[in-house]
């Protein structure tokens, strides 16, 4: 069973397009994230939420929008989208706080056109 | 701000070698450190975690903290080629922000058979 999955695994849209990315972890952790990776690898992260609460909220811009319907799922809604979002994204969870290891989904490549 | 710096690389030793990567915090409130790989595509993989002063060794992997000079490494004994990747290094500081990962930029790791 795959731990932390996320759907789609590539996505290619015009700029301007507003898309959705979908996480899902059946590790019954609490806390769960969203990184963005650039095309030099650096692995940044834009959101955290903890029990369904935004615990971590990045200088990123309000295109971006995070929800989380219940501690299993946290979606990325991107608006208006500029070619600067082409990237990788990665959703990522661990269980509460202190030194749990996170765990990563297997990304979303995003490519706006 | 907090930083965590490494070598970008590439970093190339032959097969049998050992590889030694490098990384700097700048925060001195970090408490706990991983070592992340990251195949081509694919997604960050634990493969250590540290959280005192000392070596830490699992298998062909030692991770080294010295948390005065703020300085942690990876040493890869008798390197092989399917260990050919990216390592980001993460710091991750205790109490309110214990949530939070922050990693380095990644060294890419090449080792030549």
């Amino acid at each position: 069973d795959t731990a932390v999955s996320q759907t789609p695994k590539y996505l290619v849209t015009q700029m301007g397009n507003d898309k959705s990315i979908k996480c899902e972890q059946n590790l019954g952790h609490d806390t769960m994230y969203w990184y963005k990776q650039d095309s030099k690898k650096f692995l940044k992260i834009m959101f955290s939420y903890n029990n369904k609460e935004l615990i971590i909220n990045e200088t990123v811009p309000n295109r971006f929008s995070p929800k989380s319907p219940d501690k299993a799922h946290l979606n990325l809604h991107i608006n208006s989208l500029e070619l600067g979002d082409s990237a990788v994204y990665f959703c990522a969870s661990k269980q509460g706080v202190g030194t749990d290891t996170q765990y990563f989904g297997p990304g979303t490549r995003l490519t706006v056109l | 701000q907090k930083e965590v710096e490494q070598n970008s690389g590439p970093l190339s030793v032959p097969e049998g070698a050992i590889a030694s990567l490098n990384c700097t915090y700048s925060d001195r409130g970090s408490q706990s450190f991983f070592w992340y790989r990251q195949y081509s595509g694919k997604s960050p993989e634990l493969i250590m975690s540290i959280y005192s002063n000392g070596d830490k060794e699992d298998g062909r992997f030692t991770a080294q903290l010295n948390k005065a000079s703020q300085y942690v490494s990876l040493l890869i004994r008798d390197s092989q080629p399917s260990d050919s990747a990216t390592y980001l290094c993460a710091a991750q500081i205790s109490g309110a922000g214990s949530y939070q990962l922050t990693f380095g930029k990644g060294t890419k790791l090449s080792v030549i058979p």
